[in-house]
């Protein structure tokens, strides 16, 4: 039972280049969440699903588009990468609004 | 604003004796509060979950407490091992739906032979 898998594990990425983060779960749940962890701050939700299809927008989604085409897959993407943009990025899916179970995260590093 | 607020930042205890973390929240009106444990290089997993009409819950050697009256939350760890070394993050979120939950900035604790 993989649970949460993030693709890729790290990244550096030059300013304005593009991305996209992928995340899987296999636990068939209907909420999908992405999150961003910078030092000394809690994790910060940046878009969020509760289903297939849908999506919006939590506390700091600028800069970032998501897309939820299959229940089981949430994809973070960064069109234009900025320095701010690094940080560790971590994927979390739940059952509706229960225990959330995260991946293992992405380190990105943008230059 | 909500928030949600933890001390201390970091503790450095030896392995075998007992500590106490602490969280405060201004996050209203409240739902549940959760306790994540984060190793190195991981995502945080959920110790405990804790609602309104509970104060007390026990997962192990893990203990956490909630005053909802005075919106605090302790995580207290019982002989502690090598392997509590760790960020442990306090977790709230609001009772209005959707998705307001407060992550707090975690407390990193060193556990020394």
């Amino acid at each position: 039972n993989a649970g949460v898998t993030q693709t890729p594990k790290f990244r550096v990425l030059k300013t304005g280049q593009s991305m996209t983060l992928l995340c899987a779960q296999d636990m068939n749940h209907e909420y999908m969440y992405w999150y961003r962890q910078d030092p000394g701050m809690g994790l910060r939700l940046i878009h969020y699903s509760v289903g297939e299809g849908t999506t919006a927008k939590g506390e700091v989604p600028d800069g970032y588009n998501v897309s939820r085409l299959k229940k089981q897959n949430f994809l973070l993407g960064l069109e234009s990468a900025a320095p701010s943009q690094t940080s560790v990025y971590f994927c979390a899916s739940s059952y509706r609004g229960s225990e959330a179970f995260f991946g293992q995260g992405t380190r990105l590093t943008v230059v | 604003k909500n928030q949600v607020e933890q001390s201390p930042q970091s503790l450095i205890i030896l392995e075998g004796k007992n500590c106490t973390l602490q969280c405060n929240y201004t996050v209203s009106p409240f739902s549940n509060l959760r306790w994540y444990k984060q190793d190195t290089g991981r995502g945080p997993v959920s110790l405990t979950i804790m609602t309104f009409s509970e104060n007390t819950k026990s997962n192990g050697r893990y203990t956490a407490t909630l005053d909802a009256d005075t919106k605090q939350s302790s995580l207290h760890i019982t002989a502690s091992q090598l392997s509590d070394s760790a960020s442990y993050i306090c977790v709230v979120t609001d009772h209005t739906g959707g998705f307001k939950t407060i992550f707090g900035a975690g407390t990193r604790l060193f556990v020394k032979a």
